[in-house]
Parts: C-alpha cells; structure tokens; sequence
C-alpha cells in the first residue's frame, strides 16, 4: 500500500524559531498533499491543499505567511512554522492523495514550542 | 452542507461485542466514504472505505454499511478487542484530489 514519510515525530523549539516538517511519499506520486492541524480529543483540521509545482491554497483563517507550505516536487512536501510561538504547539499531519490507494497520512509530528 | 456529523463522541463495548459507529452527510456529490483509526500520537490508517454504488462492505472484522437515501453509513466492528480501543473518524469527499471532510470522531473504548 501507499506510505508517507513524516519527519520528524515530534521537535521542541524556541519561541520565534522556525521549524520545517517534512513530508514524503514513499511508493507513489503525491500530485497533492493535505496538511493538518490537530488539537487533543479533536478532529483533523485542514490547513492547506498544495498542488505539485503551484502555490497552496489555504483554508480561511490559517495564516499564510505562518505555515509555509511547498510542494516543489511529486515526493515531497513541507510545512515550515514560522516565528512559531507557543499557540503553535500542536500535532500536525500531512496526506498524499492517490487514486489507487485514496488519502495516506503521514504519522504526524508533534510541535512544542516552548 | 460540508458537514460530517459523527456519533456518538465516545463508546465503551465489552470485549468479544459489537462497536457501531455512525455518521451521516449532507452533500450528495461525496462519492468516497473512508473510515479511519487513530492511536495516540500517530498519524490516521485507512480501515475501510466504499463508495455509494454498494451497500455494505466487510473487511475481517470491520464492516461498512452504506444508505445513500438516509444519507447515513456505519461502522460495524465485530468481536471487538482490547487492541481496538482507539479513536475512529468517518470522512467523505468528492475523490478526485478534493479535500476530505472529517466526523468528530469516537473514542472507542473496549474493556476486557
């Protein structure tokens, strides 16, 4: 079946430091990528599509200039937490989309800034 | 009518019984119906999923079953196990790169 990559697990950082997550696909072409943001005893909320060589589409209220994502190739996608803060600490996933094998998530990272 | 409404918030079955799960959508264009299980701390895995041109699907113990008049699908675990204690979330989408919209998810509890 399909896997995805997420790196790393979990990281603590500094306030007004930036982390980068990484996302891969390890067997199949991820032409898009879903990042998500999840709160403890919550759902999965969608923070941004990203389409393969184009700019991501962000859902309403998620800060752009924050959560920079970029999909520069079919394998891999990255989410950086700029200037991150603790309102940030959170547990964040990604998912590659394939038609063969539907949504594949990542196992998520867990943020803590501190 | 992006909506996914998931019930109920938390269950607790006797090992060796029956969990059910139920969720039920409003858009009409959703044509891809996943179930997913999350353990603490890691990423969803995909258990099952159908598409509305059947009624029900059974994978082991896991089965699906769909009524697109109701709008409503289900998720049935059978001879439920301590090892599936965890957090299950049923989602819909138009499959086709759109995004997947998520129940509340359940909190599946099965005692020994």
């Amino acid at each position: 079946g399909a896997v995805v990559s997420q790196h790393p697990s979990w990281v603590i950082c500094k306030s007004g430091t930036s982390v980068k997550i990484e996302c891969r696909s390890l067997d199949f072409q991820a032409t898009t990528m879903f990042w998500y943001r999840q709160f403890p005893k919550q759902s999965l909320m969608l923070m941004a599509t990203s389409n393969e060589g184009s700019k991501a589409t962000y859902e309403q209220g998620v800060e752009k200039d924050k959560f920079l994502i970029n999909h520069a190739s079919l394998t891999l996608s990255t989410l950086t937490v700029t200037s991150a803060h603790p309102e940030d600490s959170s547990f964040y996933i990604c998912s590659g989309e394939d038609r063969a094998y539907g949504y594949t998530f990542g196992s998520g990272t867990r943020l803590t800034v501190v | 009518q992006q909506q996914v409404k998931q019930s109920p918030q938390s269950l607790i079955v006797q090992k060796g019984g029956i969990s059910i799960i139920n969720c039920a959508y409003e858009n009409t264009a959703f044509d891809y119906f996943p179930w997913y299980q999350q353990f603490p701390g890691k990423g969803p895995a995909l258990l099952i999923a159908i598409r509305p041109d059947v009624s029900e699907k059974k994978e082991g113990r896991f089965t699906i079953s769909f009524n697109k008049s109701a709008k409503q699908f289900s998720l049935h675990i059978m001879d439920s196990q301590p090892g599936d204690s965890a957090t299950y979330f049923c989602a819909a989408a138009i499959q086709g790169a759109q995004k997947l919209v998520f129940g509340q998810g359940t909190r599946l509890t099965i005692n020994p």
